[in-house]
């Protein structure tokens, strides 16, 4: 099991430009959240989805948005890309969410760059 | 609003040294907390949560409501613990993560 798996691993856009980044979770999860982390920062949460559902979300304009699939996998858009959005953004999967119980497992993060 | 600071953004102590590293919180409700680190080039993994009580890799941190603080500690610091180690508070009624700032463990010879 390679575990959570990010593609691109790197992305470089110019602003008011669309990014598609994607995720697939840890083999027998089947939930996904996703997290923007600009230099220097902690991990922000933006959402998470369940049985292809957005369950949770954080202080994300709607310019974020996300789908999950029937296979759990995931995909994260940012719409009229600002320089703002630069940052590693990290995916993370769990089964049936996440709580005090069960553990959140991250990819290696997609580097996006918006010049 | 839940919130979750760690003062240090650089931490350097001596191979042998204790160690702690700060975490306090803010949040209305029951806290679960959690530790995660992250090594070199390495990707985001979970370290210790508060609800296991267990220690990890030398690892203890005890929750104190009364001070809001959850900090790690180890009472003898080894090179391998060199990394860089966020607090984070679960929210949301559960699936949201608030993570810290981090702080930057470097542990010297």
């Amino acid at each position: 099991d390679a575990g959570v798996t990010q593609s691109p691993t790197h992305l470089i856009k110019t602003r008011g430009q669309q990014v598609t980044l994607r995720c697939s979770p840890k083999s027998g999860h089947d939930t996904v959240s996703w997290y923007q982390q600009a230099l220097g920062q902690g991990p922000q949460f933006i959402f998470q989805y369940y049985e292809e559902e957005e369950r949770q979300r954080g202080n994300f304009p709607d310019r974020f948005s996300g789908h999950q699939f029937p296979n759990y996998s995931s995909e994260l858009n940012v719409n009229a890309l600002l320089l703002g959005d630069s940052a590693l953004y990290l995916c993370a999967s769990s089964l049936e969410g996440v709580s005090a119980y069960n553990e959140q497992f991250f990819g290696p993060g997609t580097r996006l760059t918006v010049l | 609003a839940q919130r979750v600071t760690q003062p240090e953004k650089l931490l350097s102590v001596f191979k042998g040294a204790p160690v702690e590293l700060k975490c306090n919180y803010s949040y209305s409700g029951s806290p679960e907390l959690f530790w995660y680190v992250q090594y070199s080039r390495q990707r985001l993994q979970l370290l210790l949560r508060h609800i296991s009580r267990e220690s990890i890799k030398g690892f203890t941190a005890d929750l104190n409501k009364g001070e809001t603080s959850f900090h790690l500690k180890k009472p003898f610091a080894q090179e391998e613990d060199s990394a860089m180690y966020y607090c984070a508070l679960l929210t949301g009624g559960g699936n949201k993560l608030t993570f810290g700032t981090g702080t930057q463990l470097k542990v010297e010879l």
